[in-house]
């Protein structure tokens, strides 16, 4: 089955400093990978995403993610984090349930944590 | 104006009570679905639909339902509330494309006491 690990429960970044977040996923096909943002009170946000071609995807704020099929990994990076960066990031995989394709599996999320 | 949108944002509810929780987009996407959050557990998968008559169970259907009024309306509904559904709700959308993203409204706080 498909399933997405998001090794990370809580991380704290210092603002400047760079940013790594983990996605690990087990997929049987080439997957469809997503990494979405939750701000305080507010719904998801789609960062980025990945279907194929460049293993290097860049998307919105500053965000970049690399796909490694080896490792089964879809890691966020971001060089310089910023105060309003704080917020649950979370990373989903386009898998199945009921034998139904393309709906969205998501990790259980990592929460950001800028200090000053 | 936000392209998904759920009413109410908040509710109260006493347990045993009927709630509707409703989603409209105007995304033009035939596909509809309902998540639950709980926090450390992330998004679980209540129910989806891919057209009007096209409704199917996700992972945690159980004490739930929904309705597909038309292809830009999505309701949940709660028969009989209780507390251990007290969680925060969201709608999101997505179009029939491989890997297609889902977009996902602003969500909706619910409280069973």
């Amino acid at each position: 089955a498909q399933s997405v690990t998001q090794p990370d429960i809580h991380i704290t970044v210092s603002e400047g400093a760079s940013l790594e977040l983990r996605c690990n996923y087990s997929y049987g096909a080439t997957p469809y990978l997503f990494w979405y943002v939750q701000s305080p009170g507010q719904g998801l946000q789609l960062l980025l995403k990945y279907f194929s071609g460049d293993t290097l995807v860049q998307g919105i704020k500053g965000f970049e993610a690399e796909f490694k099929r080896s490792q089964s990994s879809f890691n966020l990076r971001k060089p310089s984090v910023h105060w309003s960066d704080a917020a649950e990031y979370f990373c989903a995989v386009a898998g199945g349930y009921g034998g139904s394709q393309g709906n969205l599996i998501f990790g259980k999320g990592t929460k950001l944590s800028v200090k000053p | 104006d936000a392209d998904v949108t759920q009413t109410p944002r908040n509710r109260i509810t006493k347990t045993g009570k009927r709630i509707m929780l409703e989603c409209s987009q105007t995304k033009g996407h035939d596909r509809m679905y309902w998540y639950r959050q709980d926090p450390g557990l992330g998004l679980r998968l209540i129910y989806y639909s891919f057209d009007v008559k096209d409704i199917n169970k996700g992972e945690i259907s159980d004490g739930y339902s929904v309705s597909r009024q038309a292809q830009a309306k999505f309701s949940l509904s709660l028969e009989s509330a209780i507390p251990n559904q007290t969680a925060l709700y969201f709608c999101a959308t997505s179009d029939g494309r491989p890997g297609r993203a889902q977009y996902f409204g602003p969500g909706t706080r619910l409280l069973v006491l």
